[in-house]
């Protein structure tokens, strides 16, 4: 069974600084996705990133990027100028390649604030 | 980005009555739907999944006579909480997603209801 660890509860960063959150996971599976979640406090869940596996590539989406380490199955999220709408509930979540009903797995989240 | 809308979003009722959350997706068809639930300052828990047609699948542990789910159509999934008691409050989220290579086969989540029992 895939299973997927955020070890970190809570961090917390300084607006405009730069934060990295961890995730690890662990699969058999060659081929997967793997994501980033962002649930503010209006608990809409939001797609931050989203790296396949079989890309060597980081993925990026503006301020955000990932460290994706396939080896070690890590799967690290970079905030870079760290904004103040950026406070939220972060989820790593892992997901087969293949598969009509191949599910989501979420790792516990980490909570991070944002200090004016 | 595609739309999956939830009704209501907030929901109170009596102990022992019944309730359904609806899980619309606005602009595209949802082969699949997952239902959620979540509690404060915790991770999503997958309760089932549907896909349109079809008798959903759930997770252990998961009660399929109190949690009725049907997915009649490709834009409309409804959970219905039967008998619901108070320990069956918490946050429900629906997600849906598209077959694969269409909208680059991605999981779209509803902003969630939030459930009462008293």
């Amino acid at each position: 069974a895939q299973t997927v660890t955020q070890s970190q509860p809570e961090m917390s960063v300084q607006e405009a600084e730069t934060v990295t959150l961890s995730c690890t996971y662990d699969t058999s599976e060659s081929d997967y996705y793997l994501f980033w979640y962002k649930q503010p406090p209006s608990r809409q869940m939001i797609l931050v990133i989203r790296q396949e596996a079989y890309k060597q590539q980081n993925a990026t989406e503006n301020r955000f990027s990932v460290n994706f380490q396939k080896a070690a199955k890590s799967f690290s999220l970079k905030i870079s100028d760290s904004q103040l709408g950026d406070a939220a509930m972060y989820f790593c979540a892992y997901r087969p390649y293949t598969g009509a009903n191949s599910k989501l797995t979420f790792g516990k989240g980490i909570t991070l604030s944002v200090r004016p | 980005g595609a739309v999956v809308s939830q009704h209501p979003s907030w929901v109170i009722c009596k102990s022992g009555t019944s309730v359904k959350i609806e899980c619309r997706s606005l602009d595209f068809q949802a082969t699949t739907m997952f239902w959620y639930r979540q509690f404060p300052k915790q991770s999503l828990m997958l309760m089932a999944t549907s896909n349109e047609g079809s008798k959903a699948t759930y997770e252990q542990g998961v009660e399929k006579d109190k949690f009725l789910i049907n997915h009649a159509s490709l834009t409309l999934s409804t959970l219905t909480v039967t008998s619901a008691h108070p320990e069956d409050s918490s946050f429900y989220i629906c997600s849906a997603r598209s077959p694969p290579r269409t909208y680059s086969y991605e999981q779209y989540f509803g902003p969630g209801t939030r459930l009462t029992v008293t």
